[in-house]
This record gives structure tokens, C-alpha cells and sequence, in this order.
């Protein structure tokens, strides 16, 4: 198993702000993911967050938004740009190993106002 | 590519009763499945996952699941549910490559409500 702490845990922000969430693992992990659980919805994987070169984003999200880094096996940031209500969302890290479950950190609440 | 389908938003059920939250997953590949459960203002917790082997998983708290390949669903049930049950239950897939591998990229349902009531 892998513990993840996510830093802020919530956070309300003005709008045309950014954000920077911080993911850290008390293992090295292969995978480290992000997703984004907007109010009363299921979670979307936001992008994949790749050691040492730049993420893999999923359709629907771009990197002049979300800028991720990962600079080691650990730690990982996300940073949402330019925030607008519309951001209003939970943000969650997860961490994936070779064929078994992923793991979640317990989610930054951000508010944008 | 993969999706989720859970068939139920919202299931209201009375404490003791048993329930059954259904999934039911499309993917061209091999997949991995799991169930994830998330209480109110919490992260995700695991509760069972299918990887191979036997499709009857149980998992904490008393749930089970089945892998049904042909139907493609793996729906969690539990005999006897408790007040502290409420909560969302998510069912996710993870997409294992040609060589049977996967890294726990997840696609997620829309999550299923489960009430208990007293």
C-alpha cells in the first residue's frame, strides 16, 4: 500500500488566481495520477503525471490549465491556472503500482469565488 | 477505450436489508475491476477488486462482488447493510495492456448513493 498526502487539503480562491496542489508518497510509485471530482460527479483522470518529463493529459484538459510536475518517484504538483467558478472541484492524487489497486490521497476541496 | 455503467444513482435501503449496487463495464482489452467506496468528505477507500482468479471477491465491511465476464458487470452486494454504509460507492476499470499488465489508470461509473436508513 502507498500513504498519500495531499497539500491543501481545501482552499478557497479568487478567480483569475492559480493554485498549487501538492502530492506526496511515503514510497516511490510508478504511476502517479491526477483526477478532478466536480460536484455530484464521478471522478476524471486529469493527466498522468511522468518522472522526469512532461505529463500525458486526457482529452478535455491541457497543460496551460493544469501544468503538472514530478520531479522524483514521491512528489507531484498540480497547479490550476487562471481559476474560474467553473474549477470549483475536488482534486485528487492517486498512485498506481504493477497490476494491483490504485491508491487516492484524501483530495484538495477547492472553491473558486 | 473503457466505461463504467452504474445502473442505479441513488439506492435507498433500510438498515439490516441486504442491497445489491450494480456495474456493468465495455472495454476491448482485459480489464481490472474494482470497487471504491468514498464517505462524505473523505477520499476513496478500496473495498474489493477483481485482478484474476476466482470472480466471487469479498472484500471489507462484509461487501462482495462478482466478475461476470460474459455479462460484463461485476456488481457489489453485501447480506446485511449498517447505518455507517451510507455513503457513494464508485466502480472503476483499469485497463491492462496486451501483456496482461496494468499501472491503475482508472475510468470511474458515475457513482451509485447508497442511504441507509434506520
Amino acid at each position: 500500500s502507498a500513504v498519500i498526502s495531499q497539500k491543501p487539503s481545501r482552499d478557497i480562491c479568487q478567480r483569475g488566481t492559480s493554485l498549487t496542489i501538492q502530492c506526496q508518497v511515503d514510497s516511490q510509485v510508478t504511476m502517479m495520477f491526477w483526477y478532478r471530482q466536480q460536484p455530484g460527479q464521478s471522478l476524471t483522470l486529469i493527466a498522468t503525471a511522468n518522472q522526469g518529463s512532461e505529463a500525458t493529459y486526457e482529452s478535455g484538459f491541457v497543460i496551460d490549465k493544469f501544468p503538472i510536475s514530478r520531479p522524483n518517484l514521491t512528489f507531484s504538483t498540480l497547479t490550476v491556472s487562471n481559476m474560474s467558478p467553473e474549477d470549483s472541484s475536488i482534486y485528487l492524487c492517486s498512485v498506481g503500482q504493477l497490476n494491483t489497486e490504485a491508491f487516492f490521497g484524501q483530495g484538495t476541496r477547492l472553491t473558486v469565488v | 477505450a473503457q466505461s463504467v455503467t452504474q445502473l442505479d444513482s441513488q439506492v435507498p435501503v433500510f438498515e439490516e436489508a441486504p442491497v445489491e449496487l450494480r456495474c456493468n463495464y465495455s472495454s476491448s482489452v482485459s480489464v481490472y475491476l474494482f470497487w471504491y467506496v468514498q464517505y462524505p468528505n473523505q477520499g476513496l477507500q478500496l473495498l474489493l477488486k477483481y485482478l484474476s482468479g476466482s470472480t466471487l471477491v469479498k472484500g471489507i465491511n462484509g461487501f462482495e462482488a462478482e466478475f461476470n465476464k460474459s455479462q460484463t458487470s461485476f456488481h457489489l452486494r453485501k447480506p446485511s447493510v449498517h447505518i455507517s454504509d451510507t455513503a457513494e460507492y464508485f466502480c472503476a476499470v483499469s485497463r491492462s495492456n496486451a501483456g496482461g499488465t496494468s499501472y491503475g489508470k482508472l475510468t470511474f461509473g458515475q457513482g451509485t448513493i447508497l442511504t441507509v436508513h434506520p
